[in-house]
């Protein structure tokens, strides 16, 4: 199956300071999704991007389908974006178009 | 738009009992449901895929029998964890595929906590 790597597995930031997370995936997708997971569970959906760029507000990512990874960027940290970052891809021409998950990276910003 | 309700949110149960767990597409039709699980502080891992009206797929290493998928309709499916054991005690979360998926990828619902004891 897909291969999906995030880093890096681990992030502390002072409040205010920028940031970037990647995804390496190892085959042509045709779903790409960032979430960030709470501290109660639920996965906010970041970003749909199989390629290109976008943004919203203080995150935005890009996607390189091509070269295989995609980044998000978090600029000026606040507490409330700690927690755990998802990439998740479904690759092209799968059957049922399941979404596999990297393991994550545990972001903590301190005020 | 897009709303995926998973209940029950919390669920505490006893050895050897079973447990259902229903998630709902609320406002589109979801023609594929995913259910995964977590355990602490790793990552989701796909259990099985359900297109409704038809038998469930089910990942390699996960027990059909233990762990029961039905997806009635276009809107509902539920995961029934069959004679439940301490170490199935998870966190499990539906995801839902409908038409905008491809424009707004897949909507997720907010996660069960099984607790066994």
């Amino acid at each position: 199956g897909i291969q999906v790597e995030q880093s890096p597995p681990d992030l502390i930031l002072q409040e205010g300071a920028n940031s970037t997370l990647r995804c390496n995936f190892s085959d042509s997708v045709n779903n790409l999704q960032w979430f960030h997971q709470n501290p109660w569970g639920q996965l906010i959906n970041l970003f749909y991007i199989p390629s290109g760029t976008k943004q919203n507000g203080r995150l935005s990512a890009t996607t390189v389908a091509t070269e295989r990874y995609s980044l998000l960027y978090i600029s000026s940290s606040q507490t409330t974006d700690s927690g755990v970052y998802f990439c998740a891809v479904a690759l092209r021409g799968g059957s049922n178009y399941k979404l596999t998950f990297g393991k994550g990276t545990l972001l903590t910003v301190n005020p | 738009g897009a709303v995926v309700s998973q209940h029950p949110s919390r669920v505490i149960c006893k050895s050897g009992t079973s447990v259902k767990i229903e998630c709902r597409s609320l406002d589109f039709q979801a023609t594929t449901m995913f259910w995964y699980r977590q355990f602490p502080k790793q990552s989701l891992m796909l259990m099985a895929t359900s297109n409704e009206g038809s038998k469930a797929t089910y990942e390699q290493g996960v027990e059909k029998d233990k762990f029961l998928i039905n997806h009635a309709s276009l809107t509902l499916s539920t995961l029934t964890v069959t004679s439940a054991h301490p170490e199935d005690s998870s966190f499990y979360i539906c995801s839902a595929r409908g038409v905008r998926d491809r424009y707004y990828g897949y909507t997720f619902g907010s996660g069960t906590r099984l607790t066994v004891v």
